[in-house]
């Protein structure tokens, strides 16, 4: 049962525009969201994350949109830079989970000139 | 301050045999996860220690076990092989709070023939 979803596998954007991955939820008790990129034979690096209390955060060029009636969130980077290419995964955690981060499957942006 | 790191960063087993990987976590940080990346499965939670203390279980078999010293220095153990645990394994580190951030190491890739 996939309790984080990330429906695109991957995602082409040009040089200075926006890019928005999407992720989906089906858990109710996920309070907490996070993103993180990825190149490969590294580990996930952290990007940015949300508590549930809030429907927005910002940080640079990130930000991070929670809607949580249609168990929905989104990372908006702006501008698009082509060291931005990477698999950016969302990840969720429970109330009362400690530190158990349930992973979406990963979106592959790749930015181009 | 250093990051999270992991050691050994590659591995070669073959079926039957055991082992172990071990996580260094940053300097203050009391909570260490582990994390199993394959490509069929994603990015999947195994357990996660704070204070010396399993404090959280993924779904993984009896093979897969893990431990924390006093210095929150975290080790993993996997025994009796088999093909399928051929996987980066990752561990996380952070302070343990319920917000708190983890911060991935660059993972241990295990090959097992």
């Amino acid at each position: 049962d996939q309790q984080v979803k990330q429906n695109s596998p991957s995602l082409s954007v040009q040089e200075g525009r926006i890019s928005i991955l999407n992720c989906d939820y089906t858990n109710s008790m996920f309070d907490y969201f996070l993103w993180y990129k990825k190149y490969p034979a590294e580990g996930p690096t952290f990007l940015i994350s949300i508590s549930s209390i809030k429907d927005k955060n910002e940080d640079g060029r990130f930000t991070v949109f929670l809607n949580k009636s249609a168990k929905h969130l989104s990372l908006h980077i702006v501008p698009s830079q082509p060291g931005d290419s990477a698999v950016y995964f969302c990840a969720a955690r429970a109330s009362g989970g400690y530190n158990k981060l349930i992973f979406g499957a990963g979106t592959r942006l790749a930015v181009h000139p | 301050k250093a990051g999270v790191t992991q050691t050994p960063r590659y591995l070669i087993k073959t079926r039957g045999q055991q082992v172990t990987l071990s996580c260094s976590p940053i300097s203050g940080h009391r909570s260490v996860s582990w994390y199993q990346q394959t490509p069929g499965q994603g990015l999947q939670f195994l357990f996660e220690y704070f204070s010396e203390t399993q404090r959280n279980k993924g779904n993984f078999p009896g093979r897969f076990s893990g431990r924390q010293f006093s210095n929150s220095r975290s080790e993993m153990n996997v025994s009796t092989l088999e093909l399928g645990d051929s996987a980066l394994y990752l561990c996380a580190s952070s302070g343990g709070g319920t917000s708190d951030t983890q911060y991935f190491g660059p993972g241990t890739r295990l090959t097992v023939l």
